[in-house]
Formats: structure tokens, sequence, C-alpha cells
């Protein structure tokens, strides 16, 4: 057990639609990375937020945002879901956002556009 | 050129056996170095971080980083059938983020 928690774990929704999935990070940490699995691959970085404030995006569209508040827990939202959005949706937690940092990751959000 | 390579495997080895797992990495600047174990279905699981050129073991795991060569590498000793998984290596990259390969996939037979 990491101590990072993700909520839901499983979900289905139309294409159009929006969806938020949510990171409650482990005890201490303050930084939040978000990552998108799809089946076979590792994982792509979308973004990562560090006390609050956004601190790196990977090369995700626009309709990917996030948030992280004063708990350090952290929301991913993506708005107008398309059928490639498929995937295993991941949040690591990590300690102030150094490189010699190490990142644990929740068990993850299996979102299925259909 | 993609920043972190991997074999996609599977690499298949015997019960008892050394598996290596092998990685390249783009950025030479990256200065932080993980290997993540990730079961099917499962999240990925931090089993290994590397910082300094040479060898760091951790039980029955070695990792091995060669800056220099811009490579790092997993070994596992005495390989058990709860081995089998896709290893994922991950380097911390100058874009303050972490970059993970595809993975190899590993299965080690009876």
């Amino acid at each position: 057990e990491t101590g990072v928690t993700q909520s839901p774990t499983h979900l289905i929704k139309t294409r159009g639609q929006q969806v938020t999935l949510r990171c409650s990070s482990q005890s201490g940490h303050n930084t939040v990375s978000w990552y998108q699995q799809a089946l076979g691959q590792g994982p792509q970085f979308i973004f990562q937020y560090y006390r609050e404030e956004e601190n790196g995006r990977g090369n995700f569209p626009p309709r990917f945002s996030g948030l992280q508040f004063p708990n350090y827990s952290s929301e991913l939202n993506v708005n107008a879901l398309e059928l490639d959005d498929s995937a295993l949706y991941l949040c690591a937690s990590s300690r102030d956002g150094a490189m010699n940092t190490e990142a644990f990751f929740g068990q993850g959000t299996r979102l299925t556009v259909v | 050129q993609k920043e972190v390579e991997q074999n996609s495997g599977p690499l298949s080895v015997p019960e008892g056996a050394i598996a290596s797992l092998n990685c390249t990495y783009s950025d030479r600047v990256s200065q932080s170095f993980f290997w993540y174990r990730q079961y099917s279905g499962k999240s990925p699981e931090l089993i290994m971080s590397i910082y300094s050129n040479g060898d760091k073991e951790d039980g029955r795991f070695t990792a091995q980083l060669n800056k220099a060569s811009q490579y790092v590498s997993l070994l596992i000793r005495d390989s058990q059938p709860s081995d089998s998984a896709t290893y994922l290596c991950a380097v911390y990259s100058s874009a303050s983020k972490i970059i993970f390969g595809s993975g190899t996939r590993l299965s080690i037979r009876p």
C-alpha cells in the first residue's frame, strides 16, 4: 500500500461527456503527477501539480485540466471525451517535486469511453 | 528517438536464473532513474531508484547505471514466478517530470 488513493476505480462515460478523477496524495507529499496509460504502453505524463500550481505539462490538449487543493489532493478533469481517452489514469504522489524524489502510484482509475 | 527506450519483450527466463532488463535514455542531464514493476491490471510499484553511476543492490534486485552510455539496467537474481510482470524504466527528465519507457514483459517459466 502506497497511501495514494484514487477514485473512482472504474468509470464508463459516453463520448462528448466530461469526467473528473480524484487523487489523495500520500501523507507528507505535496506533489501530484497524473499519467495516462493505454493498454500495452508505458504511462504518459499529463501534468504535475506542486503546492497547488501546475509544474509541467505533457503533450495533452487543453481539454485535460487539473487542480490541486490545499491538502495536496488533486483532480484531473477531461472535457469532450473521445474514444481514445479510454485508458488507465494514474496519479503519482511525491515530495517537493524534487529531482531525487520517488513517486508512488495510486491504484488507478480505469476509464472507458463508449 | 524515444526519451526512454526498452525492449518490449517478452523476456522468458527459467525459474532460479538471472533476469536482465535494459533501458536507454536520451536526456543527458537526467539525474534520477527508477524501476517500477507492474502486474497486469494493476498500477506500477516502485522497486528501485538509482542516482549515481555503478550498482545498487536491494535483496534480489540490482540496478546498474552508466550515465556516460545513458544506460540503466535491472538484474533480478533467483527469479521467481511472482517476478513475472512488466518492468517499467523511468527517468526524471530536465523538464521536471518522470518519463516512462513502454516496459519489458518478463515471464519466469517454472
